[in-house]
């Protein structure tokens, strides 16, 4: 069992529509990140979270540390926010990634 | 914000040939540099850490005579892929630590796509 798992691992949506990722993980875990990936491969960091939730525009991230479990929300969705997005747990100062979840956003 | 570069972008070597990419962090300084590789539709995967001024720490299966690694200063780390074969085709992607960042913020570069032929 990996120890990042993220949910779905495709997603398509239509404009405007409200967006959730999940991310559950099985280890203890110093800070969660939130990566964004766009088709020419450079990673843009969302967010780090080791509690609660923070929020940057339309995006929202979540982390539950008893549950061990983060959630990425986009709100009003748009094209442009089509990408891969990746969970990653950071050990000590390690980082560990999911396998990230495509997100397609249709007009 | 925090900006790291990669040098090149691309690049398309003959295989049996060397390849050095740069990691640079431009705006903070950075003891402690990360390169990840990814292969086509999987995630990112650690490969070693960089830390400045002493050896570099190799995950397993990871080897260290191939991809050697150099963090000669707070702002630069090397990678070079020795006798390049088409199996080190991938997209390598370095991140470096802000050491003034009391959560150990990482910044990840643009990376670097490489191709063997």
């Amino acid at each position: 069992k990996n120890e990042v798992e993220q949910s779905p691992q495709n997603l398509t949506a239509q404009e405007g529509e409200f967006i959730t990722i999940n991310c559950s993980y099985s280890v203890g875990i110093s800070a969660l990140h939130w990566l964004q990936q766009h088709p020419g491969g450079g990673i843009v960091s969302l967010f780090m979270l080791s509690s609660g939730k923070k929020k940057h525009g339309r995006l929202i991230a979540t982390i539950n540390i008893q549950e061990k479990h983060s959630s990425l929300h986009i709100t009003a969705s748009h094209p442009r926010d089509s990408a891969v997005y990746i969970c990653a747990v950071r050990v000590a100062r390690q980082l560990t990634f999911g396998s990230g979840t495509q997100l397609t956003v249709l007009p | 914000g925090a900006v790291v570069s990669q040098h090149p972008s691309r690049v398309i070597c003959k295989s049996g040939t060397s390849v050095k990419i740069e990691c640079r962090s431009l705006d903070f300084q950075a003891t402690t540099m990360f390169w990840y590789r990814q292969f086509p539709k999987q995630s990112l995967m650690l490969m070693a850490t960089s830390n400045e001024g002493s050896k570099a720490t190799y995950e397993q299966g990871v080897e260290k005579d191939k991809f050697l690694i150099n963090h000669a200063s707070l702002t630069l780390s090397t990678l070079t892929v020795t006798s390049a074969h088409p199996e080190d085709s991938s997209f390598y992607i370095c991140s470096a630590e802000d050491r003034d960042s009391s959560s150990y913020e990482q910044y990840f570069g643009p990376g670097t796509r490489l191709t063997v032929t």
